[in-house]
């Protein structure tokens, strides 16, 4: 099994839906991150959180600690949004664990 | 600002040839590096990572090895490139505590042949 688990692995939805990521890990954590990939290979960090909640724009994150569970949420979603949504989770020093991503399409 | 470059940008290589790819750091001091694969259908996967000059931690054991002979130059080498080498390689920096935002290079395509 691995240490950190997203769901769905692949997503398509409709401009203006509501999105949802899913990201579970089995392991004691420091920090947790969401990072996007672009189709070229790209990778952008859009979040790090250790509790609560952040926001950006469209863009929500949520961590629950005791559950072991974050979500990546985007509100009134884009085609530009399109992309694989990586999670990974800080395990000890200098180490990230990764899912293996959340293909997202959205469609115009 | 801080930027990372990485090069080349894709790279197609016979098996058993050499490797080396570079990743430099602009506009900071001290960083924390790191190099990861992202193979074929598959996550991210840390490599090598270095906290100063001629530091590496190595994460998995295999053919590859890293050096950092300046404080913001990372290379990623290989003596015989084997073809489970292929993959997508990303260099990244923090400002040097891990927990901080990580800052991804734009990455080099692999293909061994």
């Amino acid at each position: 099994k691995n240490e950190v688990e997203q769901s769905p692995q692949n997503l398509t939805a409709q401009e203006g839906e509501f999105i949802t990521i899913n990201c579970s890990y089995s392991v004691g954590i420091s920090a947790l991150h969401w990072l996007q990939q672009h189709p070229g290979g790209g990778i952008v960090s859009l979040f790090m959180l250790s509790s609560g909640k952040k926001k950006h724009g469209r863009l929500i994150a949520t961590i629950n600690i005791q559950e072991k569970h974050s979500s990546l949420h985007i509100t009134a979603s884009h085609p530009r949004d399109s992309a694989v949504y990586i999670c990974a989770v800080g395990q000890g020093a200098q180490k990230l664990v990764f899912g293996q991503g959340t293909r997202l399409t959205i469609n115009p | 600002s801080q930027t990372i470059h990485q090069w080349p940008a894709t790279l197609v290589q016979p098996v058993g040839s050499p490797l080396s790819l570079e990743c430099t750091v602009e506009g900071t001091s001290n960083p924390n590096l790191y190099w990861y694969r992202q193979a074929a259908g598959r996550g991210l996967q840390l490599l090598f990572y270095s906290v100063g000059i001629g530091q590496i931690s190595s994460e998995v054991p295999q053919n590859l090895s890293a050096s950092r002979p300046q404080d913001r130059q990372f290379i990623l080498s290989s003596k015989k490139l084997l073809l489970s080498d292929s993959g997508f390689y990303l260099c990244a920096w923090t400002p040097g505590v891990w927990t901080e935002t990580q800052y991804f290079g734009p990455g080099t395509r692999l293909l061994v042949l």
